[in-house]
This record gives structure tokens, sequence and C-alpha cells, in this order.
């Protein structure tokens, strides 16, 4: 249905080291964004998609809406301590009027 | 400056009691949000306002009851406080509604609201 699957759940890895996660849904979005918390805050954006096979870079951070638009990746370079914490997919189903957060992939880095 | 303000970060109270959250945007946003987050982290929209109309009522018991005074304010009470409304409470703001346009997707969340029922 509406439910987002977002994998992995965790992820230990080693400063440097690239990261790839994604989300993945039975349902069609309009949008594809991803959202990261820090401890204690709320979620802040990171990369806004609009169209399907959109390909979005923010520094380090790249994603891509799915051409299915069933799915969509965050792919993280090089990674760095302040990368550290909570990364949520999120979509807007057409003409839906909220969007639908995945369970958050946690990420760890060790330095 | 801070975008979207809620008030209070932490909230601990008994079982049963009333109690309110309250939060403001001062980004001229039309629409604003309470989202819960429970204790995986999961995020679940619970309402959205729009221009201090009930957009989204999420099937959220009648003891949580939104109030928006005006487009930059959107309060939550909730009464009867039971042990599972133990999490935390977020609220957000969007520049318009969701139902299409490039400015959907975009929210802006505040800081949280950690609301503790023992």
């Amino acid at each position: 249905g509406q439910q987002l699957n977002q994998s992995p759940q965790s992820m230990f890895i080693q400063e440097g080291e690239d990261v790839s996660m994604n989300c993945t849904s039975s349902s069609i979005f309009n949008t594809w964004l991803w959202y990261k918390q820090d401890p204690g805050e709320g979620p802040v954006l990171l990369i806004a998609l609009y169209k399907a096979g959109e390909l979005t870079s923010n520094g380090r951070l790249t994603a891509q809406f799915g051409i299915t638009r069933k799915d969509s990746f965050l792919n993280i370079s090089a990674s760095i301590p302040s990368d550290v914490g909570i990364y949520f997919c999120a979509g807007q189903l057409q003409g839906a009027q909220k969007l639908v957060f995945g369970q958050g992939t946690r990420l760890t880095i060790n330095p | 400056d801070t975008a979207v303000s809620q008030t209070p970060k932490y909230l601990v109270t008994q079982m049963g009691n009333d109690k309110s959250i309250k939060c403001e945007q001062n980004l001229g946003h039309d629409t604003m949000y309470w989202y819960k987050q429970d204790s995986k982290k999961f995020l679940k929209i619970m309402f959205s306002y729009n221009n201090k109309e009930l957009i989204i009522n999420e099937t959220v018991p009648n003891r949580f009851s939104p109030k928006s005074p005006d487009k930059a304010h959107l309060n939550l009470h909730i009464n009867s406080l039971e042990l599972g409304d133990s999490a935390v409470y977020f609220c957000a703001s969007s520049r318009g509604g969701l139902a299409g346009g490039l400015d959907g997707g975009e929210l802006f969340f505040g800081e949280g609201s950690r609301l503790t029922v023992l």
C-alpha cells in the first residue's frame, strides 16, 4: 500500500566509506525526498526529487527518483563523522496532501 | 531566529492528565502539521492545517485536538493521557499544501517535544 520500505535499517561504516540506502514501495509516488535527523533535532531536508529518473546531488550526497516512480536511492560519498544520524526517505502520492515516511536508516561511523 | 519553534521541549506527566504543546512558525507558510515519532523513530502524520483549516486528520484518537488560531500557529491538546502517548511530537510547516506543485514536499520541522507519560 502506501508504506515505504527503507533499507538498510542501520549501517556501521568506517569514515571515508561510501554509503547507499534506498526506499521502495508498491505505490507510485509523485515526489521523493530525503531527510536527515540529528539527535534531539527535527528532520532536515537534504534532497528533493520531482521527476521520474531525476538524479540530483547536494555536495557529497546524490539521490535518484526511480524510473518506475516506486523507488529512490540516496548515496553518500566519502563519509565523515558529521554524517552520523538517521536518514529518512519520504514520498508524496499523486494527489495526496501528506508525506509518507520510510522507517529510517541509522548511520553510525567509526573514525 | 528559529523557523519552527515548539514548546515545551520536554514534558513529563501522569496518566490521565491533559497537556498542550504549542507550535509557531515564522516562515510565512500556509500549511502546518503535527507528526508523531515513536520509540522506533517511525514518523507518522497526525494532522495538517492549511490557513487554519483542517486538511488531514489521520485516524488519531479524539483525545488529541489540534487548534490553529492563525496560520502561524498550530497547537496540540491531549486529553486523558495514556502510556502509549509517550513519543516525540514534531510540528512542521510547508510553503503550500502538498497537492502538487514544486513547492510541495519540503517540510520544515521543529525540534520536537518529548512527551513521557508515567
